[in-house]
């Protein structure tokens, strides 16, 4: 079945740098966009970052446009997430997602488990 | 940037019970909005999108409606399994926004 695996998370000091791998399994990765949505401890899930099907553009949230890149390598199935100058509200648990459609805007049928990213001092 | 309105937040309820859950856009997102559930510890699960259509493998007892700006989430008639908290979601411009989520509690 369709599946996501996260890896990469860890304890890092404030204007650190982390980068997140997610790898994909099961499905025709380079037909989908692909999402990092994080959720901090007991809040709500909060969008990240999107890369369409074809790595041609990247969308960003507010909060960490400038700081976090993301990109993916079709060869090997694997979508990153590279972070930057990270801050304490950037704690959270990591998840990638799988867009439902290609190249549109669409819900997030599929999920990984996440990965756990600590920032502290 | 469009925000999300969920109402309300906690929900107790008891199993047997209908239940409806309301989530609000700032604008008109048209039909891109997908609710989910989300149990704890667990990565959130797509049960609806385009407003109304069911996710495959999800039980028919959920159903979701509206467009625009006003949107609904019902459970005909509420399971044991589904206690857990359920996040609104809209994607209509590339720029994803969730609800603060509706957590359904044993009552």
């Amino acid at each position: 079945q369709e599946q996501l695996v996260e890896s990469g998370g860890g304890v890092v000091q404030p204007g650190g740098s982390l980068k997140l791998s997610c790898t994909a399994s099961a499905f025709i990765f380079r037909n989908y966009g692909l999402h990092w949505v994080r959720q901090a401890p007991g809040k709500g899930p909060e969008w990240v970052a999107f890369v369409r099907y074809d790595g041609s553009n990247e969308y960003y949230a507010d909060a960490v446009k400038g700081r976090f890149t993301v990109s993916r390598d079709t060869s090997k199935n694997i979508l990153f997430l590279q972070m930057n100058s990270l801050r304490g509200d950037d704690s959270a648990l990591y998840y990638c997602a799988k867009s439902a459609d290609g190249s549109a805007a669409d819900a997030f049928d599929i999920w990984g488990q996440g990965t756990m990213v600590t920032v502290s001092s | 940037d469009i925000q999300l309105t969920q109402s309300p937040s906690t929900l107790p309820a008891s199993v047997g019970d209908r239940v409806t859950i309301t989530c609000r856009a700032s604008q008109s997102i048209s039909k891109w909005l997908a609710w989910y559930q989300q149990k704890p510890g667990k990565a959130p699960k797509l049960l609806i999108y385009k407003a109304s259509t069911l996710e495959t493998g999800v039980p028919l007892r959920f159903s979701g409606s509206g467009s625009g700006t006003e949107f609904t989430l019902t459970i005909t008639s509420l399971q044991p399994d589904d206690f857990g908290t359920y996040y609104c979601q809209e994607y209509s411009s590339y720029s994803w926004t969730f609800g603060l989520g509706t957590k359904v509690e044993i009552k």
